[in-house]
């Protein structure tokens, strides 16, 4: 079945040190890829995507790999400072028309990032 | 910046109660959505819904759930009867088109004793 995962569930880091968020996922079917961080008590904060022709996205201090051949997803921070503090999520999706699952995204368990000043 | 809002933030209501969560998506948004979580664990599809129509449901979305739109800017999730199992953070989210970012509102932590 599919399921998307992550290595490490803690990530502990000083402020101005690049973070590295890694997440696998197992449905080869899935095309688009979402980095999502959750502040406690609130929503997913969509971060950064990347659809499946691709293999890097850059946003603002943020990096997203993608590695089809081993089913590989990282979010990548530079520079980390406090307020990155938070519970990032990967999740994907298999958006093809006429697929199964049409919209519905499948997070994986989530990754604590701790930075200390 | 347009945002999904939710209303209200935190429900408490008895078990075998009716309980309505609301959201409303962003205002051009067309595809609504539907996730809850699990205090400690990851967020979980429940439903999908465009046109009018569920386009997609969860296991976990069974015959006590429900969902409407009953104007042109909510979104409602009903449960009949709620269990004590339902207690859990319930995430409406809107999308473009059913390939844009789908965003997420703030929730409605619902505590069912």
């Amino acid at each position: 079945g599919e399921s998307v995962g992550l290595h490490l569930p803690t990530l502990s880091v000083q402020e101005g040190d690049n973070s590295i968020i890694n997440c696998a996922y197992s449905n080869s079917a899935s095309d688009y890829f979402i980095w999502y961080k959750q502040e406690s008590g609130k929503g997913p904060q969509f971060i950064i995507d990347i659809r499946s022709n691709m293999d890097k996205r850059q946003g603002q201090r943020v990096t997203v790999l993608l590695n089809k051949t081993v089913k590989h997803l990282s979010l990548q921070i530079a520079a980390t400072q406090p307020g990155d503090s938070a519970v990032y999520f990967c999740a994907e999706n298999n958006r093809t028309a006429g697929g199964t699952s049409y919209g519905k995204l499948t997070f994986g368990q989530g990754t604590i990032l701790t930075v200390h000043p | 910046e347009p945002e999904v809002t939710q209303t209200p933030s935190h429900q408490v209501t008895q078990m075998g109660q009716e309980v309505i969560l609301r959201c409303v998506p962003i205002s051009n948004h067309l595809y609504f959505y539907w996730y809850r979580q699990i205090l400690g664990q990851k967020v979980e599809f429940l439903v999908s819904f465009y046109n009018n129509e569920i386009s997609e449901k969860s296991e976990i979305f069974d015959d006590q759930f429900s969902v409407e739109r009953p104007d042109g800017s909510n979104f409602t999730l009903k449960i009949r009867s709620t269990k004590l199992e339902d207690s859990a953070m319930y995430f409406c989210a809107s999308s473009k088109t059913i390939t844009d970012t789908q965003y997420f509102g703030p929730g409605t932590r619902l505590t069912v004793l």
